[in-house]
């Protein structure tokens, strides 16, 4: 298994402003991925982080929104800019691959909400 | 584009019951499929990962099953306990992109002691 950890785990963000999510993974994963959960929805994948380059955004999601950064195969972060009440969810890190096979692990998740 | 669903929305047991929660998907060229359990304010905790060649997982309570011809897998739970209470998530990988998941919307469960 893997020891995946997400901070900040809450937050409560003010419209407008942008907010940085760190994932750490105590493993050299192969993958890394980041998805949203609205409330009472289930989880959409955002995008797949890429160590060293640009990461592969879902349709839906873009760049600007959401940029995305892994400079090595443990650490990737995810960052909600120019937020809006609709941007209030949990944001998921998740990993697989390398050590970690098939099998997919999340990390606890970060509840941001947007005032 | 995949469609994971899974029924029911939510079920409500007493202690001891075996039960089965059920998902389906439209694409069945699947790479794997997975069970998670989601506890309230939590993260996922992966229960089970089915490869597409195989037709069945165990682990302690738990037996997920996996007809891939059909769309199909089924969670079954074995003598309930209230610690089993959890919304339940079924997802699945395409071949193409192994490891991305789409998720089904969840089965919330409830045990009553």
């Amino acid at each position: 298994s893997a020891v995946i950890s997400q901070k900040p785990s809450r937050d409560i963000c003010q419209r407008g402003t942008s907010l940085t999510i760190q994932c750490q993974v105590d493993s050299q994963v192969t993958m890394m991925f980041w998805y949203r959960q609205q409330p009472g929805q289930s989880l959409t994948l955002i995008a797949t982080a890429n160590q060293g380059s640009e990461a592969t955004y879902e349709s839906g999601f873009v760049i600007d929104k959401f940029p995305i950064s892994r400079p090595n195969l443990t650490f990737s972060t995810l960052t909600v800019s120019n937020m809006s009440p609709e941007d209030s969810s949990i944001y998921l890190c998740s990993v697989g691959g390398g050590p970690l096979g098939n099998t997919i692990y999340f990390g606890e998740g970060s509840w941001l909400t947007v005032v | 584009k995949q469609e994971v669903t899974q029924i029911p929305a939510a079920l409500s047991v007493p202690e001891g019951e075996n039960l089965v929660l059920n998902c389906s998907f439209t694409d069945s060229a699947i790479y794997n499929l997975q069970w998670f359990r989601q506890d309230p304010g939590k993260g996922l905790t992966s229960l089970l990962l089915i490869q597409s060649s195989q037709r069945e997982q165990t682990s302690g309570r738990l037996n997920a099953s996996l007809d891939k011809s059909s769309g199909r897998s089924t969670l079954y739970i074995a003598a309930s306990q209230p610690g089993d209470s959890a919304t339940y998530l079924c997802a699945v990988s395409g071949i193409q992109g192994a490891q991305k998941l789409v998720f089904g919307q969840g089965t919330r469960l409830t045990i009553n002691p």
